[in-house]
């Protein structure tokens, strides 16, 4: 079983509301990361961060923002969610100086605005 | 700008033949290599991983090999059975300014047929 979380799997919501998607992992690691798919399709990604305090914007630009406050805990924040934000969110995370097993992602967020 | 999703590429295979999923990467200074499985409705979950000094490792089923010099690399997937349909990504580490990350390609689709 992962030891990252992402909550919720799936969320229906309107136009113009604030949301924010969950991801925690217990497995100390440094690195974390929000990749943005679209079903079928290759990964982006959108946000990174090297540990707390750290984040920073990946290579496809986004209109969400990310805090990482907490080692475990790197949240994932829509202002005013808009159609075109609907997509599957992908949160993964990795060891600091080692790819090691390369990342573990999470279970997704399955996103959909209406 | 809007960035435009191409279709996976997709490959079908009769049960208890051999598969290869082939990838091209962009950046020679890349020195790790993953291969993840992603079934629908979860996320990429680690398959095999090899680093630039290497240029074929096996696992359980499956092989990776790297060719440096076209900058290629492919998974063989060994008497392939129903479980292993999924969309297979590569990914490959890129570090630079003391900054690491994995960007993913394209992705192939493998279809298993019975």
């Amino acid at each position: 079983e992962a030891d990252i979380y992402q909550t919720p799997r799936y969320l229906v919501i309107g136009t113009g509301k604030k949301i924010t998607l969950e991801c925690s992992q217990t497995m100390g690691h440094d690195k974390m990361y929000w990749y943005q798919q679209d079903p079928g399709m290759e990964l982006h990604l959108i946000h990174y961060s090297y540990g707390v305090n750290s984040t920073e914007k990946g290579d496809l630009s986004s209109e969400s923002t990310v805090s990482r406050i907490r080692t475990e805990h790197f949240p994932l924040t829509l202002e005013s969610a808009r159609p075109s934000h609907t997509s599957q969110y992908l949160c993964a995370s990795s060891e600091l100086r080692d790819p090691g097993y390369g990342y573990t992602f999470g279970s997704g967020t399955r996103l959909t605005v209406v | 700008g809007e960035s435009v999703g191409l279709h996976l590429p997709t490959l079908s295979v009769q049960e208890g033949d051999n598969s290869i999923i082939n990838c091209a990467y962009s950046n020679s200074a890349s020195d790790y290599f993953i291969w993840y499985k992603q079934e629908s409705g979860k996320g990429p979950q680690f398959i095999i991983d090899i680093r630039s000094n290497m240029d074929k490792r096996q696992g359980q089923r499956v092989t990776v090999l790297l060719n440096k010099t076209v900058k290629h690399l492919s998974l063989q997937i060994a008497a392939t059975q129903p479980g292993d349909s999924a969309v297979y990504f590569c990914a490959e580490n890129i570090a630079g300014g003391g900054a690491q990350k994995l960007v993913f390609g394209q992705g192939t689709r493998l279809t298993i047929n019975p």
